[in-house]
């Protein structure tokens, strides 16, 4: 079993729509959960961390559920440069080693 | 300049050759790493550095190896250059206790074994 799971996709969805994508992970001891973006062909970027709250940035947001061990991305108002592959990452323990998904590719059209 | 500079950005080589590819960084960050990506198959770990004299394997170390010249220079080797080594590699560094708020990468080489 992968250490991170994602939904590979893709999600094709019109501008405007609201898009969620969902993450599981297997190892308990996973302290830090981060999402990524990855454009095609270009490095990842850090879109946004993940508490155990839950965290909004804009339209972005994303939630926790330690005791599922689930991590969820909602996206508000689509936009074509959303179009992109999402990155769900974890960092266990007390180390900086990150574990990556395979990513969810998102495709917004007009 | 990028934080941390990938060379070659591309790069196409034949089965059985060497090849070294190279990662430099101005973040003045101790720790450094080598991820592989695959289609499909996300970010995998080959090789990290904490320190000038501390190299560790990853996830996927086989057929590779490592150094770590300086602070700021960490290399990737392929002693000799398979195809299923076709890949983009990604060198990232980190700021300790930072987790992914911490990390920097570089924009990846493309690398192509025929």
């Amino acid at each position: 079993r992968k250490e991170v799971e994602q939904d590979p996709g893709p999600f094709n969805v019109p501008e405007g729509a609201t898009v969620a994508f969902n993450c599981t992970y297997s190892n308990s001891a996973s302290q830090s959960f981060f999402w990524y973006r990855q454009d095609c062909r270009k490095e990842p970027k850090l879109l946004m961390s993940v508490y155990s709250s839950g965290n909004e940035d804009g339209r972005f947001t994303a939630q926790l559920n330690r005791a599922s061990q689930y991590i969820s991305l909602l996206i508000r108002d689509s936009k074509l440069s959303d179009s992109a592959t999402y990155l769900c990452v974890v960092n266990i323990g007390d180390t900086d080693k990150l574990i990556f998904g395979t990513g969810t590719r998102l495709q917004v059209f007009p | 300049d990028a934080d941390v500079t990938q060379t070659p950005r591309n790069r196409i080589t034949k089965t059985g050759k060497r090849i070294m590819l190279e990662c430099s960084q101005t973040k003045g960050h101790d720790r450094m790493y080598w991820y592989r990506q695959d289609p499909g198959l996300g970010l995998r770990l080959i090789y990290y550095s904490f320190d000038v004299k501390d190299i560790n394997k990853g996830e996927i170390s086989d057929g590779y190896s490592v150094s770590r010249q300086a602070q700021a220079k960490f290399s990737l080797s392929l002693e000799s250059a398979i195809p299923n080594q076709t890949a983009l590699y990604f060198c990232a560094t980190s700021d300790p206790g930072q987790g992914a708020d911490g990390y920097t990468f570089g924009s990846g080489t493309r690398l192509t074994v025929v």
